[in-house]
């Protein structure tokens, strides 16, 4: 079944520290981006990868990492979390970096930070 | 860079009735518009997109029309329905730097009353 799977699906914890949430596709897509959800904000996009090892940042960036060392992960890193970073997270991947292609989203992490 | 506004941020319509969800754009570059549907708990799903050289698409009762002069696009779904309970994020995509950029507005939560 083609999927986007994002782990954990629920995440507490403490002010600074590190911590990763992975995403891997099995659609082999080119393009994945991460996205956070807040209310009344819709979805802002934090990095995106347009293939292996090419990343750049969204509208917002700043507090997060990102890598793409294969094609199907594209883990997200907080180095040292803060409580505005307390959200709701999404991965999503896409077939073409070319634009208009429908995106597949992940489950959601929701990361609560104290 | 692009900006999507979304209108209105919460709607109630009687089962049956019909329900409008408008979204305007900045950057007329933007090509793609696709609108996500997403589910108490669940993520978003695209349930309709239409492109920059087409005004209208219909798919059974969701319908969406797209103003490129005006920059505004608009979902119609009509005899609405329970399941039709959600909320509902515009987007528009454009082409930067060799990438497809997906830009959401703030969401509609939609309720539909028995």
């Amino acid at each position: 079944e083609a999927q986007v799977t994002q782990n954990p699906r629920y995440l507490i914890t403490v002010t600074g520290k590190k911590l990763t949430v992975t995403c891997s596709q099995n659609m082999n897509h080119e393009y994945m981006s991460w996205y956070r959800q807040d209310p009344g904000l819709g979805l802002r996009q934090i990095y995106y990868s347009m293939n292996v090892e090419v990343t750049d940042k969204g509208d917002v960036p700043e507090g997060y990492k990102v890598s793409r060392k294969e094609k199907r992960n594209f883990p997200l890193i907080l180095e040292s979390p803060s409580p505005n970073q307390t959200s709701l997270y999404f991965c999503a991947s896409s077939l073409s970096t070319q634009g208009g292609t429908e995106a597949f989203f992940g489950q959601g992490t929701r990361l609560t930070v104290v | 860079g692009e900006n999507v506004e979304q209108h209105p941020s919460t709607l109630s319509v009687q089962e049956g009735d019909s329900a409008v969800i408008k979204c305007t754009y900045s950057d007329s570059a933007s090509n793609y518009f696709p609108w996500y549907k997403q589910e108490l708990g669940k993520r978003p799903q695209l349930i309709i997109d239409i492109r920059s050289n087409v005004g209208e698409k219909k798919d059974q009762r969701i319908a969406v029309t797209l103003n490129k002069t005006a920059k505004h696009f608009s979902l119609h779904i009509t005899e609405t329905q329970p399941e039709d309970s959600a909320v509902y994020f515009c987007a528009a995509s454009t082409y930067i730097a060799g990438a497809q950029k997906l830009v959401f507005g703030q969401g509609t939560r939609l309720t539909i009353n028995p």
